[in-house]
């Protein structure tokens, strides 16, 4: 039972244009949801994080938007550049929960287009 | 380095061995993780570490999976008598204190034949 989903294993996105990543999730207790970028044979490095007591989160090029109800989260790059081409993964964790045990989403391979 | 370093880079064994792989985070950092990911999903918790002790091990999928922390710095993930399906890529992490946001290296690509 995935508690994480990313339900576009691909994106393709022309440079300069916006990218959308989603990312859904199924276990209430989640509260704290974080953004992973993974270059090939490289570890995943964290770009963006949100807390449930917000809905949106922005870092430069970097937005990201948690609406509870529907438990779902985005991620949005605008605008977009061929550096940002590699897999995304979303992450989430219930912060009372010992440590930061992190449950993820299979990914999302974003492939920007010069 | 500045990173958390794993060696080796990659594995190969062969099946019914035993090997260990080595974590080294970033100094200083108390928390320190092992997820494994297999091709095309995303990482999966195995155990977390908070100082020397196992803070939680239960993503351990089966008793020939240990690790160990012995002076809270340095992992080592041992995993006796390998199968095909324990092949994938190993990932170690470590946070300055829990709750903050993980830091990976570049894994151990394991390949049991």
């Amino acid at each position: 039972d995935q508690q994480v989903k990313q339900n576009s294993p691909s994106l393709s996105v022309q440079e300069g244009r916006i990218s959308i990543l989603n990312c859904d999730y199924t276990n209430s207790m989640f509260d704290y949801f974080l953004w992973y970028k993974k270059y090939p044979a490289e570890g995943p490095t964290f770009l963006i994080s949100i807390s449930s007591i917000k809905d949106k989160n922005e870092d430069g090029r970097f937005t990201v938007f948690l609406n509870k109800s529907a438990k779902h989260l985005s991620l949005h790059i605008v605008p977009s550049q061929p550096g940002d081409s590699a897999v995304y993964f979303c992450a989430a964790s219930a912060i009372l929960s010992a440590g930061n045990m992190l449950t993820f989403g299979g990914g999302t391979r974003l492939m920007v287009k010069p | 380095g500045a990173g958390v370093s794993q060696t080796p880079s990659n594995k190969v064994t062969e099946k019914g061995k035993y090997v260990e792989l080595r974590c080294d985070p970033i100094s200083g950092h108390t928390a320190l993780y092992w997820y494994r990911q297999s091709l095309g999903q995303g990482p999966e918790f195995l155990i977390y570490f908070q100082g020397t002790g196992a803070a939680d091990d239960s993503g351990l999928p089966n008793d020939r999976f240990f690790a160990v922390r012995p002076e809270g710095s340095v992992s080592t993930l041992k995993i006796q008598r390998t199968e095909r399906g324990d092949s994938a890529v190993y990932l170690c992490a470590s946070s300055l204190v829990s709750n903050s946001p993980l830091h990976f290296g570049n894994g151990t690509r394991l390949t049991v034949t």
